[in-house]
């Protein structure tokens, strides 16, 4: 997606929940995905990632699922811990990121 | 996993000074690195990508002469800040990608605080 500066949207989970984290890319050409995590201070992390010929793909407690008729990513995260607690990114091969998601876990 | 090094890790100078970030891949060799700015509670944004031994290709809306970028190496690049004002502080992170041009995962440095006085 467009890297638009825009103030992160949120959400916020019970510890133990699963989280959900959407995000839109506008590139329709774009044939590779990857999700990133930040933590506060840091430099991005790579979570999972996922090529257009896959709708689906897992990782340990992620999934990542690809829409590409309406050209949607979205990251599944199972059994949400606090150690989740970031700012999660898309990021499409040309590595523009997405708006990103803070996503919060509650104890 | 593959390690990009950042350094500085932070840096404060005076307004109308240069600054120069240098990006490390330690392990791996970089056929692309990416640099991107990022403001307090906002998204990563883009600012130039270079492959190495050509010129950077800039974002539009970043100012090619104020940000210099120089991918010299397959383990190296520079990012100069230059002519610095207080607007250009800011959160300077790098990534690095091997392998084969336009895919694969990118590993990203820690990143460089950037304050000018």
């Amino acid at each position: 997606g467009e890297s638009v500066g825009l103030h992160l949207p949120t959400l916020s989970v019970q510890e133990g929940d699963n989280s959900i984290i959407n995000c839109a890319y506008s590139n329709s050409a774009s044939d590779y995905f990857i999700w990133y995590k930040q933590e506060s201070g840091k430099g991005p992390q790579f979570i999972i990632d996922i090529r257009s010929n896959m709708d689906k793909r897992q990782g340990q407690r992620v999934t990542v699922l690809l829409n590409k008729t309406v050209k949607h990513l979205s990251l599944q995260i199972a059994a949400t811990q606090p150690g989740d607690s970031a700012v999660y990114f898309c990021a499409e091969n040309d590595m523009r990121f997405g708006a990103g998601t803070r996503l919060t876990v509650k104890p | 996993g593959a390690v990009v090094s950042q350094h500085p890790s932070w840096v404060i100078c005076k307004s109308g000074t240069s600054v120069k970030i240098e990006c490390r891949s330690l392990d791996f060799q970089a056929t692309t690195m990416f640099w991107y700015r990022q403001f307090p509670k906002q998204s990563l944004m883009l600012m130039a990508t270079s492959n190495e031994g050509s010129k950077a290709t800039y974002e539009q809306g970043v100012e090619k002469d104020k940000f210099l970028i120089n991918h010299a190496s397959l383990t190296l690049s520079t990012l100069t800040v230059t002519s610095a004002h207080p607007e250009d502080s800011s959160f300077y992170i790098c990534s690095a990608r091997k392998g084969q041009r336009g895919a694969g995962e990118a590993f990203f440095g820690q990143g460089t605080r950037l304050t000018v006085v």
